[in-house]
């Protein structure tokens, strides 16, 4: 298993830029989620998913877009990137272990710079 | 609103010593507290987590410890290795938000050798 993959690892945008951040899983975990992080302010959940189809807002979902066509693919979109974007970007994934919600995983980050 | 709290934001110990690091929680319905550690450069990665449960939860040489109480949990790890330098996030899930995790602040651990 590949486990929780992103791409890409870097990305420098100018400010008013659009891109999507791609996060796949091959786990068949219900739940993925995307948090950015920040110096000194940790991982701050930006949308999550508990299945296809569902998608909903985390603490600081302005200026992202996100959907969940497929089990294994949870893409972010930035739709007008700003230089308050400037982070580090994780995408995570759960499942359920008999009712209760299991280990969540971690991918390996996209660092995205906005100028 | 949802809200974990981490302290310290820093923590230097000498090899061998132990480190705890503690961290409160503000809903009382929630019923997981994962432990992470994140090298420089790294992804997040589980260490140690524990259900509500549970009170007090060992692996090797990292242990957690719950308070549902008082609401907080602490993460303690003995015997200190250079390596065990990382910075260590507390988690907890909340009855909203579909039981998402909802991290600290992090704390930078340093192990002096």
């Amino acid at each position: 298993n590949a486990g929780v993959t992103q791409t890409p690892k870097f990305q420098v945008l100018k400010t008013g830029q659009s891109m999507t951040l791609q996060c796949a899983q091959d786990m068949n975990h219900e739940y993925m989620s995307w948090y950015r992080q920040d110096p000194g302010m940790g991982l701050r959940l930006i949308h999550y998913s508990v299945g296809a189809g569902i998608t909903d807002q985390g603490e600081v979902p302005n200026g992202y877009n996100v959907s969940r066509s497929t089990t294994e693919d949870f893409p972010l979109r930035l739709l007008s990137a700003a230089p308050s974007q400037t982070s580090v970007y994780f995408c995570a994934s759960r499942s359920r272990v008999q009712g209760k919600l299991d280990e969540q995983y971690f991918g390996p980050g996209t660092r995205l710079t906005v100028t | 609103g949802e809200n974990v709290e981490q302290h310290p934001s820093t923590l230097s110990v000498q090899e061998g010593d132990s480190a705890v690091i503690k961290c409160t929680y503000s809903d009382s319905a929630s019923n997981y507290f994962p432990w992470y550690k994140q090298e420089l450069g790294k992804r997040p990665q589980l260490i140690i987590d524990i259900r509500s449960n549970v009170g007090e939860k060992k692996d090797q040489r990292i242990a957690v410890t719950l308070n549902k109480t008082a609401k907080h949990f602490s993460l303690h790890i003995t015997e200190t290795q250079p390596e065990d330098s990382a910075v260590y996030f507390c988690a907890a899930t909340f009855s909203g938000s579909a039981r998402q995790l909802t991290f600290g602040s992090g704390t930078q651990l340093t192990v002096l050798p």
